[in-house]
């Protein structure tokens, strides 16, 4: 099976700019998790969804968002960029939710904000 | 905040020796799991030991948990040049469908 795939996989963007990262799960996992890592603050949950739904959020602004679509490919979006959002952006899919089984992570997305 | 705190923050032995990496956490767990991360790329899922589990193998690796003391250890035997990484505790608890990560340990092992 192919691994999760994520893109584009490197991003610079300037700050007020909005952005849009994809994330296409291991066929057949419904859940997809995404996460924050930064030197800073280390790797912190986003959000995760399964099968269209958002089950949980973690304590990040508004900004944030996201959403899965009927085939468990997931977007995450990030509006009015701040230099802060800087990161490496992570998805990771399994079939159930990370809590019960692994989780598969994606190489993920290095945003830059300028 | 974070929920596992991995100990020590920096690790480095020589090849063959072994390593041990310790995470401590607050609250009561379902599982506990440990991911290593190879400089700035995705993770990569180790072992998931659950809270009624005491100890599991994978290979060279070796996984306690005691969830009196919050704390889980994860040992590497025979430790190679390609062991060279951060590992990462990660926990989930209740129904919230979140794991959360520790900071991690980043581990090198010299040639």
């Amino acid at each position: 099976k192919a691994g999760v795939t994520q893109t584009p996989r490197y991003l610079i963007k300037t700050r007020g700019q909005q952005v849009t990262l994809s994330c296409s799960p291991i066929s057949g996992h419904r859940s997809v998790s995404w996460y924050q890592q930064t030197p800073g603050q280390g790797l912190q949950f986003l959000f995760e969804y399964f099968s269209e739904t958002q089950r949980n959020k973690g304590n990040f602004p508004g900004r944030f968002s996201g959403r899965q679509f009927s085939n468990s490919r997931s977007e995450m979006n990030v509006s009015t960029l701040e230099l802060g959002d800087s990161a490496l952006y992570l998805c990771a899919s399994s079939p159930q939710g990370g809590v019960y089984n692994e989780q598969f992570f994606g190489p993920g997305t290095r945003l830059t904000v300028l | 905040s974070q929920q596992g705190e991995e100990d020590p923050q920096a690790l480095s032995i020589q090849e063959g020796e072994n390593a041990t990496m310790n995470c401590s956490y607050k609250t009561s767990i379902n599982n506990l799991q440990w991911y290593r991360q190879n400089s700035g790329r995705g993770l990569v899922h180790l072992i998931l030991i659950r809270s009624n589990e005491r100890e599991k193998h994978s290979g060279r690796l070796r996984v306690t948990l005691d969830t009196s003391k919050k704390s889980s250890s994860l040992l590497i035997t025979a430790s190679r040049a390609a062991d060279t990484a951060s590992y990462f505790c990660a926990t989930s608890g209740g129904s919230n469908y979140k794991l959360t990560f520790g900071k991690g340990t980043l581990l090198t092992v010299n040639p």
